[in-house]
């Protein structure tokens, strides 16, 4: 079956320490992003990507990095810079079309706290 | 840039009984609005989505509502199941913006028996 894997579901990082999170799809999908989600609060949109070799940042960017190497693969690193990255992180991909919004499918996300 | 704001932040219902939540978005652009579900300790499922060109959708007992003109979306869901317990989250999106979902703070929906 298609879908989006994220890995792992937990991750614990240590203060100072930089953590890569992994996001695979196999929808063939050109464009991914992720999210990060706190406690009673929305999805805000991290860093996105339309194409491979290429991404943008959305609106909460700062201690965030990301590579996209590969049309299936978008990790997400999260750096030392990032001051309370403490929250569950969720990915996602869509198809990508110019003319119109294509719905977005989501993994199962990963769990990141601080030791 | 958009916001969309979300009520209620929970609402309980009898099993069989109807729930409505409703999302409004200051972006007059946006075209695109979809509703998903989310499971504890799941990513979110996409339930049901509508573009500005429609005024309602039904899917099942899901059906979503759009009034353009005052800026607001709703989700209705029929004869409510213990298995609709999760949070729904509303989003809203615009043409020639990479897709990118501005979303609300979500709505606990608990069906109780």
């Amino acid at each position: 079956d298609g879908g989006i894997t994220q890995s792992p579901k937990y991750l614990f990082r240590k203060e100072g320490q930089n953590v890569t999170l992994s996001c695979e799809q196999n929808l063939n999908h050109d464009a991914m992003y992720w999210y990060r989600q706190d406690p009673g609060q929305g999805l805000r949109l991290i860093y996105y990507s339309q194409i491979v070799n290429d991404f943008q940042k959305g609106d909460i960017a700062e201690g965030y990095s990301v590579s996209r190497e590969k049309k299936e693969s978008f990790p997400l690193t999260v750096t030392s810079a990032q001051k309370n990255p403490t929250a569950f992180y969720l990915c996602a991909s869509s198809r990508r079309t110019v003319e119109s919004n294509q719905p977005q499918h989501f993994g199962d996300g990963t769990r990141l706290s601080i030791l | 840039g958009e916001n969309v704001e979300q009520h209620p932040s929970t609402l309980s219902v009898q099993e069989g009984d109807s729930a409505v939540i409703k999302c409004t978005y200051s972006d007059s652009a946006s075209n695109y609005f979809p509703w998903y579900k989310q499971e504890l300790g799941k990513g979110p499922q996409l339930i049901i989505d509508i573009r500005s060109n429609v005024g309602e959708k039904k899917d099942q007992r899901i059906a979503v509502t759009l009034n353009k003109t005052a800026k607001h979306f709703s989700l209705h869901i029929t004869e409510t199941q213990p298995e609709d317990s999760a949070v729904y989250f509303c989003a809203a999106s615009r043409s020639g913006t990479a897709s990118k979902l501005t979303f609300g703070t979500g709505t606990r929906l608990q069906v109780t028996l």
